[in-house]
């Protein structure tokens, strides 16, 4: 079964505002991952944050780490029509990798 | 420099026969895995390997055998296809548990 779940599992917005996807976890992890997915296409990696850590940047990107909760948020700050894809979070346990569903976000123009 | 390559990238098969998936790395990355990603489900992985030689289980093995004698090459292989086997599969690999995934194109594969 899934590891992570997203919420929401779409989200649409106009350019220039900020999208916030949330995952949920069940189990203990090493590091939790985000990924975006163009379609049709592989997954890109995004950041990885320790389960140690709460909060890692990236350029426009934001991920909070909540160990107690099991949760992670992924900010995507002044979005734009190029950030149009499937965002996945992934949690690392001792040798492999487990994915959510995905959140389906569109930037409109 | 293709950093890890799958081949092909379209596959139509019949019910029951065999066919392999093939996946190539060019980092000598430790790590490698088979991931298939289908509507509602999201990716689950069917197996990994931790290095050359070693192979395990993941979520959903069944109908799925794995080798990795070099550790470039991780080649999946569907003994006996079925149609519930259609999907699209991604390759994976990474230098530890620490690191990003980088992923491979993905094999669209259709059983028919």
């Amino acid at each position: 079964s899934q590891q992570g779940e997203e919420d929401p599992q779409a989200l649409s917005i106009q350019e220039g505002e900020n999208a916030t996807m949330n995952c949920s976890y069940k189990t203990s992890i090493n590091n939790l991952q985000w990924y975006r997915q163009n379609s049709g296409r592989g997954l890109v990696h995004l950041i990885l944050i320790r389960s140690n850590e709460r909060e890692k940047h990236s350029g426009r990107l934001r991920v909070t780490l909540d160990t107690s909760k099991k949760s992670s948020s992924l900010l995507i700050t002044a979005s734009r029509a190029a950030d149009t894809a499937s965002y996945f979070c992934a949690t690392a346990g001792v040798n492999d990798m487990r994915f959510g569903a995905g959140t389906r976000l569109t930037v409109k123009p | 420099d293709a950093g890890i390559t799958q081949s092909p990238r379209y596959k139509i098969t019949e019910t029951g026969r065999q066919v392999t998936l093939m996946c190539h790395q060019t980092w000598s990355h430790s790590y490698m895995f088979w991931y298939r990603q289908d509507l509602g489900h999201g990716l689950r992985l069917i197996y990994y390997s931790a290095a050359a030689d070693i192979t395990d289980k993941g979520e959903v093995p069944d109908g799925y055998v794995v080798s990795r004698s070099k550790t470039e090459n991780f080649p999946l292989t569907l003994e006996s296809a079925t149609r519930s086997q259609t999907s699209v599969y991604f390759c994976a690999s990474n230098p530890g548990i620490n690191y990003g995934y980088t992923f491979g194109s993905g094999t669209r594969l259709t059983v028919v």
